[in-house]
């Protein structure tokens, strides 16, 4: 079974700029959580998305938001990048069965603003 | 949020030795997870726990589910190189269902 697959792998933008990350969950999963990692503030949980519905948010401001596709498929995006928003952007697949609760990242997207 | 503590924050180790870290929640957890993380690359599950004194191995790898619920252990043992990166706990407490995840445990071996 493939993994959770997030493209692009890198990305650079500047200031002001707007960006679109996408993630693939694993196939089945209909659960996908979006994180922001930097070194000095760790793992951030951003929201969460369960059939097409968000169902948790993070303290992120507005400029962060997302979306997920009839196919669990999810993509976020941020607006008016700032440079503080460089951050390695981490998407999780959610796998709820019975008893059993687990989380599987992708590779992530590492996000450079110039 | 819900906020995991994790010990030791930092090891610096001999190859060849055995680690123990551990997780500590103030609420009851419903899953123990295990992540190792690579310098720019995604956590990687290690082991995941699903219920109280579960004791679990993947290889050289062996975690626990407290039984008071609120707390994992990690252990490594005969610790090799490979074994760098940062190691985190992770789960959703009873009462909720995201994800808390513990700050990290940054492992060295020195060779």
């Amino acid at each position: 079974k493939a993994g959770v697959t997030q493209t692009p792998r890198y990305l650079i933008k500047t200031r002001g700029q707007q960006v679109t990350l996408s993630c693939s969950p694993i196939s089945g999963h209909r659960s996908v959580s979006w994180y922001q990692q930097t070194p000095g503030q760790g793992l951030q949980f951003l929201f969460e998305y369960f059939s097409e519905t968000q169902r948790n948010k993070g303290n992120f401001p507005g400029r962060f938001s997302g979306r997920q596709f009839s196919n669990s498929r999810s993509e976020m995006n941020v607006s008016t990048l700032e440079l503080g928003d460089s951050a390695l952007y981490l998407c999780a697949s959610r796998r709820v069965a019975g008893s059993t609760d687990t989380q599987y990242f992708g590779p992530g997207t590492r996000l450079t603003v110039l | 949020g819900q906020q995991l503590n994790q010990s030791p924050q930092s090891m610096f180790i001999q190859e060849g030795e055995d680690v123990s870290m551990n997780c500590t929640s103030s609420s009851i957890f419903n899953t123990w997870l295990w992540y190792k993380q690579d310098p720019g690359e995604g956590p990687v599950l290690l082991i995941a726990l699903y219920k109280a004194g579960e004791l679990t191995s993947n290889g050289r790898l062996t975690a626990q589910f407290g039984i008071t619920r609120k707390d994992s252990f990690l252990n490594i043992s005969a610790s090799i190189p490979s074994d760098v990166g940062i190691y985190f706990c992770a789960g959703p407490p009873f009462t909720g269902n995201q994800f808390y995840f513990g700050t990290g445990t940054s492992l060295t071996v020195i060779p």
